[in-house]
């Protein structure tokens, strides 16, 4: 079946940067664009931007333009966020997606909190 | 890229029909037939329940179905039942290439 399993919580100081992984299985990793969506405590979602792991190809939100980074290593089906000087603010359970949004990894919570 | 604009709520009673709105510009819900819902249930995971505006997922219940007309997309549950009670959001592919999510609406079954 396929899975999208997550990297576990991380706690960053305000500045430092952040790599959050998404390991897929079960289908064609390169088949299917990968996005990137965050949801802040109590808030809503929120969408980042993608990646295709076939070309490497991505697009992001203007909001984490220059902040953002989304690579993916094919060898190993795996995809990943980079998001650096992060701030309070972006404290938040961030989510990977594929199969055309059916499914969603389990979530990483990032709490940045000096 | 402006969020979509969603209901902050609704309610009904068990079995009752319920439509939650998702409004957005020409630039995204008007101008693609890629409009998404997503059920969310608390500490868990969003769940896709519609996409391509009316398209049903395999196993998602037939008594959620999507529309849409000009710059508004529309979900409707045709038989509230009390496990439909949760979170949904919209997302729209956008003229930017990107995508784009409603607010979110509160569901409750009274």
């Amino acid at each position: 079946q396929v899975q999208l399993v997550q990297s576990g919580a991380e706690v960053k100081k305000p500045g430092a940067s952040v790599k959050v992984s998404c390991k897929a299985s079960g289908y064609t990793f390169t088949g299917y664009y990968v996005y990137w969506v965050r949801q802040a405590p109590g808030q809503g979602l929120q969408w980042m931007g993608w990646i295709n792991p076939g070309s490497g190809g991505t697009g992001y939100a203007q909001k984490f333009q220059g902040r953002v980074t989304m690579t993916r290593d094919t060898s190993i089906s795996t995809a990943y966020l980079e998001m650096s000087r992060l701030r309070s603010d972006d404290t938040a359970v961030y989510y990977c997606v594929s199969v055309a949004g059916q499914n969603w990894g389990q979530g990483t919570l990032v709490t940045v909190s000096s | 890229q402006s969020a979509l604009t969603q209901p902050a709520s609704v309610s009904g009673s068990p079995g009752q029909s319920i439509t939650i709105s998702c409004t957005g510009t020409s630039s995204d819900v008007g101008g693609y037939n890629y409009v998404s819902w997503y059920q969310q249930h608390p500490g868990k995971a969003p769940k896709l329940m519609i996409y391509d505006v009316s398209n049903r997922p395999s196993g998602v219940s037939n008594r959620f179905s999507g529309s849409k007309s000009g710059n508004t997309a529309t979900l409707t549950n045709s038989g509230l039942q009390a496990e439909d009670e949760g979170d949904y959001y919209c997302s729209s592919y956008t003229s930017s290439s990107t995508m784009v999510f409603g607010g979110g609406t509160k569901l409750t079954v009274l």
